[in-house]
């Protein structure tokens, strides 16, 4: 079973719509929970990095939210545009296995006109 | 300063070779990982070099090795390939800042073996 799973698989919003990525997890315990963006063909990027202690974290239109008691994070994108298109990855950093990250297998978001 | 960057970008290989992967990390950072993404999969972790040492190594086979020099780059290798093994692998520099590691990735080499 994995131990950081994302909800939906994929997502399709209209243009300027919000929504919301869903991120469960079960490593314990953990440092800190990122959020990344990945545009076909290219590297991830880091959206946002929460340590346990916060519960909220803004980028732009970009609003990562962590629970780190229900161990679930969800990071909101607000006013969506066509280049929001991408798919969008959960990783925690486990203190287990010598602070290893672990990787969800991601959301892919298309935003269409 | 200069990304993450990684060559070849693309390759194509034959079952049996092998290949080796290059990645030079941002200047300055001594860490360095290595991931394959397969669409199924998503990013799977292979390993972890620190100063010319590997500190932490995921759930692969012996075929797929890696190393890094005293410059902090680093090639990753793998032999005998299988068709299983396309996929884009993903090199990863970090910067350890007080308790926070920010982790920068490669545009990635994209496998693909026929």
């Amino acid at each position: 079973k994995n131990q950081v799973e994302q909800s939906p698989q994929s997502l399709i919003i209209l243009e300027g719509k919000n929504c919301t990525l869903q991120c469960n997890y079960t490593v314990s315990p953990f440092s800190n929970l990122r959020w990344y963006k990945q545009d076909t063909g290219r590297g991830p990027v880091s959206l946002t990095i929460m340590t346990f202690s916060e519960n909220t974290k803004s980028n732009g239109r970009y609003t990562a939210t962590l629970d780190a008691d229900t161990k679930q994070s969800s990071l909101h994108i607000t006013a969506s545009q066509l280049s929001d298109s991408a798919s969008y990855i959960c990783v925690v950093l486990g203190e287990e296995y010598g602070n290893k990250l672990v990787f969800g297998a991601g959301t892919i978001l298309r935003v269409k006109s | 300063k200069a990304g993450v960057t990684q060559t070849p970008r693309y390759l194509i290989k034959t079952r049996g070779q092998q290949v080796t992967l290059s990645c030079s990390p941002i200047s300055g950072h001594r860490s360095v990982s290595w991931y394959q993404q397969t669409p199924g999969q998503g990013l799977q972790f292979l390993f972890e070099y620190f100063s010319e040492t590997q500190r932490n190594k995921g759930n692969f086979p012996g075929r797929f090795s890696g190393r890094q020099f005293s410059n902090s780059r680093s090639e990753m290798n793998v032999s005998t390939l299988e068709l299983g093994d396309s996929a884009l692998y993903l090199c990863a520099s970090s910067l350890v800042q007080g308790v926070v590691e920010t982790q920068y990735f490669g545009p990635g080499t994209r496998l693909l073996v026929l």
